[in-house]
Parts: C-alpha cells; structure tokens; sequence
C-alpha cells in the first residue's frame, strides 16, 4: 500500500505561521485531505482537494502541495489550534476507494 | 444537517464477532460512498473500509477476510461486521461520508472524508 509521511509533532509560537507538510508518491496523482483532531473528539475536515477550505473553517487554514509534497499551513496561530492533523488521500496502489492516511503530527501552540 | 451516529461496540472476547452500525440522517445516504475508519488508543487514524454507491467494497489488509463493509440505503445504514477479532482490532471506528472528484479522464476518486461520526469503542479483551 503507499504510504504518507508526516512530522510526528511541530510547535509554534502563538500568533505565528505554521506549515504541516505530508509527502507520498500518491500524492504526485491524487488528492489530499487534511483532518484536525482534538483529543477525545472526532476528526473535522479542514482542507479537502489538496486547496480547498470547507464551509466553517477559518481562513487561517490553506493547503498547498508540490510534487510529491502537500502541506497545511495555519497563519495566526491560536491555542484551539493546538490539536493533532492528518493527512489522507487516495492509496494509489489499490482500489479507487482505498485510502491511506499519514501517521498524524501532533501540533503544539506555545 | 448531515449526522452519522455509530453504535454496537463494547467489550468482545478475542476471537468473537461484533457488528457496528451507523444511521446516517441530513443527506441522500445512496449517492455516496462510506468509510469505516479506526483508531487504537494513543495511535494515529486507521482507514479500515469502503463501500460505494453501487456496493463494491475495499478493506484494508489488516481486516481483509476478518471484517465485512455493507450498507442499507432505505434504512440510510452502514454496517461493519466484524468476526475473528483481536487484541490489535481494539479502537475507536467511526463512520465517514466520502466525498469525490473527477480527475481528467472523467473518472470519480476519491477526494475527502467530509462528514464523521462521534465513532464507538470496540474494546477486543479476554
């Protein structure tokens, strides 16, 4: 199956930029999603089509991607950013409905 | 509102079966695909299954041949069966809408998981 490749944890200062970025040969073709976790709650969608904001999200959340590379940049961030992300697409040596996620980065907002 | 409610987890010996299900309300449940995803304590998401409109089902190797993905789309349900469970099956698993795209050559792939449920506790312990 592919895989994708997260940092396991990234921090940031309150109030700055962060980027959490995602590499995978899968995502050369394929898009990517982004999903924001706090603890004991379900994961909530925050980026889908490796670009796109859902309705509800902040602003400060924007995707991006190149070559084999997607990232999930949060400008400003704020304490209740502080929360585990993944990212997800697409396994592209399976199924067109099998999907593989990235191992999570844990974001810390010091 | 799209909701997605999961239920049937618990406690299960090894080696027992145990069948999840989720209502889905706020949306037309048969035009879209749905996801089983797990998650063990303290670990990352798991994607487990998929089934599509038409019924076609993908599961990941962890559970191929253990678990069974279905759905009843007049009754708006997901189903995860779930038989020859063990310790590692142990998790939170939540119900997921898919959403998709067409790529260039017109065909659907998947994009996103835009809606979760509140998932279950399955709890696999002699």
């Amino acid at each position: 199956s592919s895989e994708l490749t997260q940092d396991p944890a990234v921090s940031v200062a309150l109030g700055q930029t962060v980027r959490i970025t995602c590499q995978g040969d899968s995502l050369r073709i394929y898009h990517v999603s982004w999903y924001q976790q706090k603890p004991r709650q379900a994961p909530v969608l925050v980026i889908s089509g490796k670009t796109n904001r859902p309705s509800g999200i902040s602003d400060r959340f924007s995707g991006s991607y190149s070559g084999n590379t997607s990232s999930l940049t949060i400008t400003g961030a704020r304490a209740e950013d502080e929360a585990d992300y993944y990212c997800c697409s697409r396994d592209s040596s399976a199924g067109h409905l099998h999907v593989v996620f990235g191992g999570g980065t844990k974001l810390t907002v010091l | 509102e799209v909701q997605l409610a999961e239920s049937g987890g618990g406690l299960v010996q090894p080696g027992r079966s145990l069948r999840l299900s989720c209502s889905a309300s706020g949306f037309t449940f048969g035009s879209y695909d749905m996801h089983w995803v797990r998650q063990s304590p303290g670990k990352g998401l798991e994607w487990v299954s998929s089934i599509g409109t038409a019924g076609d089902s993908y599961y990941s190797d962890s559970v191929k041949g253990r678990f069974t993905i279905s759905r009843e789309n007049a009754k708006k349900s997901l189903f995860l069966q779930m038989s020859s469970l063990r310790a590692g099956d142990t998790g939170v698993y939540y119900c997921a809408r898919g959403r998709y795209y067409f790529d260039s050559d017109d065909y659907a792939q998947f994009e996103a998981l835009d809606y979760w449920g509140q998932g279950v506790l399955v709890t696999v312990s002699p």
